[in-house]
């Protein structure tokens, strides 16, 4: 089981249309990051928030628009997005210290249609 | 920068066999390093991690990788895989006093076969 809770699993959109994905951990963890994943590849950050507030977005399309409503959640807006955006997005939070890893959910399989 | 090699893309073995995944990183800074795997369907899991004292980290579940400094690697092995230690294994790095995130390999699939 993982600590890091993400919703829905899977989901499928068309071009028009705007949904969201969630995230949720209740470990305390003050970073949270969004990845995405295309197949057979390695995971490519997106965008962090620490204590809430965003700190580093990797230059991500306005299509996708991150929220932090608190310190255990994490969304992830989606518009108006293109089938290449298709992925396996996955939500992590960090807990305090240098060292510390990455607790992964177990993803969003999103298709765009 | 930090940079991470995973020098096999795939690696296909028989069940009870030995296997070794291979890590090297680049870096002009001390790092922590990581394994990652990631089962089918999946977010990923971490494995293991290096930090600090003992270059030689263990696994619960058989995994061990050793730290080695001068070669700038950190391989991941297990003495007798299973079937079930099918998945995709990232090597991931991050460095000392950096405000930056985990710099991943490119993974190495591990397939065991029966």
């Amino acid at each position: 089981d993982t600590e890091v809770t993400q919703t829905p699993k899977h989901l499928v959109m068309g071009m028009t249309n705007k949904k969201s994905l969630k995230c949720e951990q209740h470990m305390g963890h003050r970073a949270m990051y969004w990845y995405k994943q295309k197949a057979k590849k390695p995971p490519e950050l997106m965008f962090v928030y620490s204590y809430e507030k965003l700190s580093i977005n990797e230059s991500v399309p306005s299509r996708f628009s991150p929220e932090c409503p608190n310190s255990s959640l994490l969304n992830l807006h989606l518009h108006a997005l293109q089938p290449e955006d298709s992925a396996l997005y996955l939500c992590a939070s960090r807990g305090p210290g240098e060292g510390s890893p990455l607790h992964f959910g177990n993803g969003t399989r999103l298709t765009v249609t | 920068a930090q940079s991470v090699t995973q020098l096999d893309s795939q690696v296909p073995v028989f069940e009870e066999a030995p296997v070794e995944l291979r890590c090297n990183y680049s870096s002009s800074v001390s790092v922590y390093l990581f394994w990652y795997v990631q089962y089918p369907n999946q977010g990923l899991q971490l494995l293991l991690k290096y930090l600090s004292g003992s270059t030689l980290v263990e696994s619960i579940n058989g995994f061990e990788a050793e730290f080695n400094k001068s070669q700038t690697s950190f391989h991941l092995r297990k003495p007798s895989v299973h079937i079930s230690d099918t998945a995709e294994y990232f090597c991931a790095v991050k460095a000392w006093g950096s405000q930056g995130n985990l710099i991943f390999g490119k993974g190495t699939k591990l397939s065991v076969k029966p």
